[in-house]
């Protein structure tokens, strides 16, 4: 079946530092990728999406290209801030499988200054 | 503020009883997606409303029912509860039953199951 899997975390960076979180997938058909960020105690939210393959989707300085042919999506961001702790989460979603969501485990980042 | 309003914020509980958890999605959207997060399963998609039908299910128990009502608002029920049902119950909303739209996500309600 369709899944995700998301690179381990946590991760703990520097402020100015690069960041990627690895996600790859396993879909039928081609489905849309997303990374949703989650605040402390706060719900899921949309941080970018591509729906198509070679799409890069981008938003607040992240971004993450559909790649089809290594099934991968990673997140990746020139240079994170403090206020860019969270836990980010990778998911797809496909017609094929009756438009569920399949998000990944999460990974924790924490920002130091 | 995604729109997304979900109540309670916080339930606590004993084993054995049933709790309704209530989602209003966001104006003008249709589909309702009800979703279970543990620190041991993660994100886990449960079902999907669309404009009052049932249009997808995911990893659901039994145990645990929900419906959309007219006004588009809907509920989850969850009963026979269990130690293992503790968790944050988020409800999502988007305006079409595809999946290829954004999810608007309410803030959730925890559940302690004692």
């Amino acid at each position: 079946g369709d899944s995700v899997t998301q690179m381990e975390g946590p991760v703990t960076l520097s402020e100015e530092a690069f960041l990627t979180i690895n996600c790859t997938y396993t879909a039928t058909g081609y489905p849309s990728l997303f990374w949703y960020v989650q605040y402390p105690g706060e719900g899921l939210q949309l941080l970018l999406k591509a729906t198509k393959a070679d799409d890069k989707g981008s938003n607040k300085g992240f971004e993450a290209t559909y790649r089809k042919e290594t099934t991968s999506f990673h997140l990746e961001k020139g240079s994170v801030q403090v206020s860019d702790s969270a836990v980010y989460f990778c998911a797809l979603s496909s017609s094929n499988t009756g438009n569920q969501f399949y998000f990944g485990t999460g990974t924790s980042l924490t920002v130091i200054p | 503020d995604s729109g997304v309003t979900q109540t309670p914020k916080h339930l606590i509980t004993a084993t054995g009883q049933r709790v309704t958890l209530r989602c209003s999605p966001r104006s003008g959207d249709l589909s309702v997606y009800w979703y279970q997060q543990s620190l041991d399963q993660g994100l886990q998609f449960l079902i999907q409303y669309y404009n009052g039908e049932e249009r997808a299910k995911g990893n659901i128990l039994e145990r645990f029912s929900a419906q959309q009502f007219p006004d588009l608002h809907s509920e989850l029920n969850l009963s026979s509860l269990e130690l293992g049902d503790s968790a944050l119950y988020f409800c999502a909303s988007t305006p079409g039953a595809t999946s290829s739209y954004e999810q608007y996500f309410g803030p959730g309600t925890r559940l302690t199951v004692t």
